[in-house]
């Protein structure tokens, strides 16, 4: 089975704060993904990765940066953590690219800024 | 642009009842569509897919026909359990948008038994 883990089910910062969000899966994926998971929003994209060092903006990219200097691990970086960025973040992998590719899904950290 | 519209919920209902959701996409160009499916406490996990026009897919007592005339992609199950209570995200991924995972809002089902 897929397994795709986050280092952390709940966080809670302060503004101003920079947060590191952290992702690992274990199936050589090439593919990572991290959304944002708000109610009545569903889930919106804020960045992707197709390749170790490549990184892509989704559709939600402000603040907020990654880094893959992994195959397995792709991170979510908030710069200064703003009461706006309160959310669930999850993150995704997926093979390869294409119309019938899955995504596999995290559990997801809630984030809370204060 | 690409976009899903969910029924919104919440939905409630009682053990062995009938279940539908509806579903419809905004796209340019030929989609293939999932129903996602995130269970309390969990990430979110692949339910079922279709890749083109007419396509049924299933999975766990569920189906959800891709109907091109309609553009939509409604989930439907006979009977419930508790065990269903989960929220359920329907979703398009196409080609000219690189790809990329276009969710609806979500819909929240209750079964209660």
């Amino acid at each position: 089975d897929v397994k795709v883990t986050q280092s952390s089910r709940y966080l809670v910062k302060r503004t101003g704060e920079k947060v590191f969000l952290e992702c690992v899966q274990d199936m050589d994926h090439e593919n990572m993904f991290w959304y944002r998971q708000d109610p009545g929003l569903g889930l919106r994209l804020i960045y992707f990765s197709y390749d170790v060092k490549m990184k892509e903006k989704g559709d939600i990219p402000e603040g907020y940066s990654v880094s893959r200097e992994k195959k397995e691990r792709f991170s979510l970086i908030l710069e200064s953590a703003s009461t706006n960025q309160t959310s669930m973040y999850l993150c995704a992998s997926s093979l390869g690219t294409g119309a019938q590719e899955t995504q596999y899904f995290g559990p997801g950290t809630r984030l809370l800024v204060l | 642009g690409n976009s899903v519209t969910q029924m919104e919920g919440p939905v409630t209902l009682s053990e062995e009842a009938f279940l539908t959701i509806n579903c419809t996409y905004t796209a340019t160009g030929y989609p293939s569509l999932f129903w996602y499916v995130q269970y309390p406490g969990e990430g979110l996990q692949l339910l079922l897919k279709a890749t083109k026009a007419d396509d049924k897919g299933s999975n766990k007592g569920f189906e959800a026909t891709y109907r091109k005339e309609t553009t939509s992609f409604h989930l439907e199950k006979g009977s419930v359990q508790v065990s269903d209570s989960a929220v359920y995200f329907c979703a398009l991924i196409l080609l000219s948008n690189d790809y990329k995972l276009s969710f609806g809002a979500g819909t929240t089902v209750t079964v209660r038994a």
